[in-house]
């Protein structure tokens, strides 16, 4: 039982730049989510989804896009790359949502130059 | 904004000392998360108390919650150097608020 993956661990990306970053989960969780973490700002939720195929935007969703085609599944696009998304980015999943146990991944740390 | 907010910013403290970190927030909830980050890793969750609950355990930790000064605290007891770490609680809205809210954390760290 692996939990909750990501992949990347680190990226360097250009301004401009695309990418996707990579969650996945094995435990059959329905609630899945991105926050970033920044110093000093704690951790904010950028998108989530409640099931396969439903997804919606947190507090601060601009410049990022996700899908969720399977349950295990939750990758996250940024579209063209700018430094104000260097970040670490953390996915978690939970069984049901946002009032129950997060389980997080080990996070990805990106920088835009 | 019912974000928590922890006290204090950072704690040092002896091996064996007990560490106390407060979170205090603005509107009701339905229940508050305490979790635990070593540098450079993910968030590790610790205790969630309900809005019901005024006081939960596990192991070296205790959570208490008082929702009539809108403040939680996390204790740890007789603590370790590997309990070194920042500790955020998360609180998750009541009513029609389903918004779960980290605050910016409490750097603890534990001097062998």
């Amino acid at each position: 039982n692996a939990g909750v993956t990501q992949t990347p661990k680190f990226q360097v990306l250009k301004t401009g730049q695309s990418m996707t970053l990579q969650c996945a989960q094995d435990m059959n969780h329905e609630y899945m989510s991105w926050y970033r973490q920044d110093p000093g700002m704690g951790l904010r939720l950028i998108h989530y989804s409640v099931g396969a195929g439903i997804t919606d935007q947190g507090e601060v969703p601009n410049g990022y896009n996700v899908s969720r085609s399977t349950t295990e599944d939750f990758p996250l696009r940024l579209l063209s790359a700018a430094p104000s998304q260097t970040s670490v980015y953390f996915c978690a999943s939970s069984t049901q949502g946002q009032g129950e146990t997060q389980y997080f991944g080990p996070g990805t740390r990106l920088l835009v130059l | 904004s019912q974000q928590g907010e922890e006290d204090p910013q950072a704690l040092s403290i002896q091996e064996g000392e007990n560490a106390t970190m407060n979170c205090s927030y603005k509107t009701s909830i339905n229940n508050l998360q305490w979790y635990r980050q070593n540098s450079g890793r993910g968030l590790v969750h610790l205790i969630l108390i309900r809005s019901n609950e005024r006081e939960k355990h596990s192991g070296r930790l205790r959570v208490t919650l008082d929702t009539s000064k809108k403040s939680s605290s996390l204790l740890i007891t007789a603590s370790r150097a590997a309990d070194t770490a920042s500790y955020f609680c998360a609180t998750f809205g009541g009513g029609s608020n389903y918004k779960l809210t980290f605050g910016k954390g409490t750097l603890l760290t534990v001097n062998p």
